[in-house]
Order: structure tokens, then sequence, then C-alpha cells
């Protein structure tokens, strides 16, 4: 178990341009969640998915944000025609539930977004 | 809707000493969980306690301990003797206890904590 995986740890893009990330959650964790961070702020929730349900999506995330979890392993996230205001920090966390039992809430490296 | 709280925007500890960061939360939910992450300037999150509302004991995790008192809504986190390496910020978040919904994290803005040698 190498714990939660995210790629790559920096990108920096044109404003314009579409962006997406990647996230390897624990295995055998079956829920995935997407947090944003901008500077001097706590993250704040973006959607999760149960397996490969998505299940919530926060009204941070505008319809130029889409992301997908095949096969309810790793997750990506898009964004499309990028702006400035889209620059921060991108952190995947991964988390098992079973039994009625929540277990673990492990965070990535996240993936610094800069958009010039 | 779930709220958290850090009143501290930075402290200045001396190496070696103990430093209580502050947290307060509010929520509706009958059950929840606490939580305390360290970041340190490489940008990941750390997990150091864990505590659960219906939990009769505070939390302790090595150095690190949660001092939870539900009634007032708060809970701190104590690291004792201080090292160097604690310098990084620190968030307090907390989550709904919810098997079958959605167990997003609502985070505080953060304490920067700077240990001095």
């Amino acid at each position: 178990d190498t714990g939660v995986s995210q790629d790559p740890r920096h990108k920096i893009t044109k404003r314009g341009q579409n962006v997406t990330f990647r996230c390897d959650p624990i295995s055998e964790h079956n829920r995935l969640y997407w947090y944003r961070q901008t500077l001097g702020q706590g993250p704040e929730f973006l959607t999760y998915f149960q397996n490969e349900a998505q299940l919530e999506k926060s009204r941070l995330l505008s319809d130029r944000f889409s992301a997908e979890r095949p096969k309810g392993s790793f997750s990506t996230l898009e964004i499309q025609r990028t702006e400035q205001g889209d620059s921060a920090m991108y952190l995947c966390a991964s988390s098992l539930s079973y039994a009625g039992q929540s277990y673990g809430y492990t965070f990535g490296s996240g993936t610094r977004l800069t958009v010039v | 809707a779930q709220k958290i709280t850090q009143t501290q925007p930075g402290m200045f500890v001396q190496e070696k000493e103990a430093v209580t960061l502050d947290c307060t939360y509010d929520t509706s939910d009958p059950s929840y969980g606490l939580f305390w992450y360290k970041q340190p300037s490489s940008g990941e999150m750390i997990f150091l306690i864990y505590q659960g509302s219906y939990d009769q004991q505070n939390a302790t995790e090595g150095r690190y301990s949660l001092n939870f008192q539900k009634a007032r809504k708060s809970a701190n986190l104590v690291i004792s003797a201080s090292q160097l390496g604690d310098s990084a910020m620190y968030f307090c978040a907390m989550r709904p206890q919810s098997n079958f919904g959605n167990e997003k994290l609502t985070f505080g803005t953060g304490t920067r904590l700077t240990i001095i040698p």
C-alpha cells in the first residue's frame, strides 16, 4: 500500500487550456474525494465518488469541471478553458466505508495548478 | 451545515514547549468526527489525530492529544515537547458520521505554527 498518489505534482498552464489531473486511491478504499485549496485557506470539498458513482458535486464545481472514476479505481479531474481563478492546490482523498464503519481518510500530496 | 473556526492565524512557540491549537465547531449532526491535519510547505495533508463525537475518552497519538469538550464544541490540539519539524500549517476538520452519505470534510482556515530553536 503506497498511499494516495496524485499526478502531476505541479502544472503550469496558459489561460484557456484544458488540464487533467489523476488520483490513485488506496486500493481497498471505495470512497474518493476531490478538494480544492486556495492560498491561505483550508481545503474545500468539490466532489465525491462511492466506487464508480459520482454521488455529490459542490456548487464550486462549475460546468468547466468534470470528474470521473471509471471502474471504481483511479479518478481524473478535468478543467476545461482554465481561468486564473482556477489556480489552486487540488487534493484527492480516499476512505473505506464498510459494514457501517468508516476507516481512514487519507490525502494525496496534491496537484498545484498555476494558470498564467 | 458544519463550520470550523480556528482563531489563531499564527503561533510562535519555543522548542520543547507544549502548544495548544484552538478549534471550535458548529454542527447539527448528531454524530460526527473531528480531525487534525498537518500541512508542511510541500502541501500534503498529514493525518494527526481523530476524535469521534461519542468517544468517551480524549484521543491521543504519541505527542498529539485532542482536548475534546463536547458541551463547549471545542476540539483543541495539544502538542507536547514541540520539535522544529512541527513547524507547519495545522487544520482542524470535521465530517458527519454517515455510512450512507457524503462524509466530506469541512476545514477551518488553519493555524501556522512556527517552532523557535
